[in-house]
């Protein structure tokens, strides 16, 4: 089962609306969740890296917050545009080790 | 600073041949990993290493080798491909502390026929 579930799998948004997306986790004890942007043909890029202390942390439109208790996070993207079109990765990162579980994503398309 | 790069960006290779993927990064970071990313899933874990001379093996480890010889190079290896590793490749690198960011290299698109 993986660890790191993510909703919804896919959503299109109009161009200037906000969204949220989700990530429930059951990794623990885990170190720190990160968010990654990763374009259509692109790496992923990292977004924000929270520890299991903070609960919230702000990118420019993209804000993440944290809940270790119920072991959710969100991604919130204010005001969307055209070039926010891409998949949103979340990742836990297990308390001492490097190897981080990965979700598998949500895609999302801003249309004009 | 070039971050990570990756070569080949595409490869088609037929079933049984060899090559290998290369990784390279100039931000002297102690940890490099190979990903593989296939439709619908999330990324997986082939190997890692904290530091030249240093190799360790992730969740999908089998067909593929690696070696480190130096900090900023970590070629991935493939034996005998097969059309099952027909996928998407990715190298990542960071410092070795927990929370230090992963920087990911751009990607190589392998296709085995």
């Amino acid at each position: 089962k993986n660890q790191v579930e993510q909703s919804p799998q896919s959503l299109i948004i109009l161009e200037g609306k906000n969204c949220t997306l989700q990530c429930n986790y059951t990794v623990s004890p885990f170190s720190n969740l990160r968010w990654y942007k990763q374009d259509t043909g692109r790496g992923p890029v990292s977004l924000t890296i929270m520890t299991f202390s903070e609960n919230t942390k702000s990118n420019g439109r993209y804000t993440a917050t944290l809940d270790a208790d119920t072991k959710q996070s969100s991604l919130h993207i204010t005001a969307s545009q055209l070039s926010d079109s891409a998949s949103y990765i979340c990742v836990v990162s297990p308390y001492g080790n490097n190897r981080l579980a990965f979700g598998k994503g949500n895609q999302v398309v801003v249309i004009p | 600073n070039a971050g990570v790069t990756q070569t080949p960006k595409f490869q088609v290779l037929k079933t049984g041949q060899s090559m290998t993927l290369q990784c390279a990064q100039d931000m002297n970071h102690e940890y490099m990993s190979w990903y593989r990313q296939d439709p619908g899933m999330g990324l997986r874990l082939i190997h890692y290493s904290v530091g030249a001379g240093i190799t360790d093996q992730g969740e999908v480890p089998n067909g593929y080798n690696v070696s480190r010889s130096t900090t900023e190079d970590f070629p991935l290896r493939l034996l005998s491909a097969a059309p099952s590793q027909t996928s998407v490749y990715f190298c990542a690198s960071s410092y070795v502390g927990q929370g230090s960011e992963q920087y990911f290299g751009p990607g190589t698109r392998l296709t085995v026929t």
